[in-house]
């Protein structure tokens, strides 16, 4: 079975360019989750989704950030403009039902230079 | 808020030795979920055992075992027989049973195999 698949990889880009993330969730799950990982602050959870509706996106660091989740198969995270301090590791997770274990992507290495 | 605390930053263990890496958490609930994910120099992020705070019965996969103390709020994962395969950063998490999404991860604990 195909896992969580995030895209791209890796990701550079200059300070002041809009940088967007690709998740789709393994099928059949209806909850869909954007972590950030950095070494300072550990993984944080920006928003999850559940059948596609964001519920909770409180842990967003600014308005710069959003995310959308148009159907079932395909979420993004978009950060426009991006800063250096964006610079992070993004996962992304799905689970089935909100009692299930969560499954990552490989996440994307992003750098804002 | 619910807290993770994972208080070894770096652990090692020699090749088929057993190593424990501690987890503590503080909560107020009475039911939640326990996970290790193992996150290897790839990146990516692997469940490698979960436990439900209702079961009073230590969850094992294969060579992974927990030791879960509900009162003392303590979830240790034992690596039997390590392998090299098993170095990698361990993270510990807590998921409310209340509020499903609400999943909280502790600093991670690096560990490293020697042969």
């Amino acid at each position: 079975d195909a896992g969580v698949i995030q895209s791209p990889r890796h990701e550079v880009t200059e300070m002041g360019q809009e940088v967007t993330l690709r998740c789709k969730p393994i099928s059949g799950h209806d909850y869909l989750f954007w972590y950030r990982q950095t070494m300072m602050r550990g993984l944080e959870l920006l928003i999850y989704f559940n059948n596609n509706v964001p519920i909770d996106d409180s842990g967003m660091p600014e308005d710069r950030f959003s995310a959308k989740m148009p159907n079932a198969s395909f979420s993004t995270l978009k950060i426009q403009p991006s800063e250096p301090r964006d610079s992070a590791v993004y996962f992304c997770a799905s689970s089935y039902r909100g009692n299930q274990p969560q499954h990552f992507g490989d996440g994307t290495r992003l750098s804002i230079l | 808020a619910q807290t993770v605390t994972q208080s070894q930053p770096e652990m090692s263990v020699q090749e088929a030795e057993t190593v424990t890496l501690s987890c503590t958490y503080d909560t107020s609930e009475s039911d939640y979920y326990l996970f290790w994910y193992k996150q290897p120099p790839s990146r990516q992020m692997i469940l490698v055992i979960r436990q439900e705070a209702y079961k009073q019965q230590n969850a094992t996969e294969n060579r992974f075992s927990v030791n879960f103390q509900k009162a003392a709020k303590s979830f240790s994962l034992k690596i039997s027989d390590s392998q090299l395969g098993d170095a990698a950063m361990y993270f510990c998490a807590y998921r409310s049973a209340y509020n499903n999404n609400d999943m909280r991860f502790g600093a991670g604990t690096r560990l490293t195999v020697k042969p």
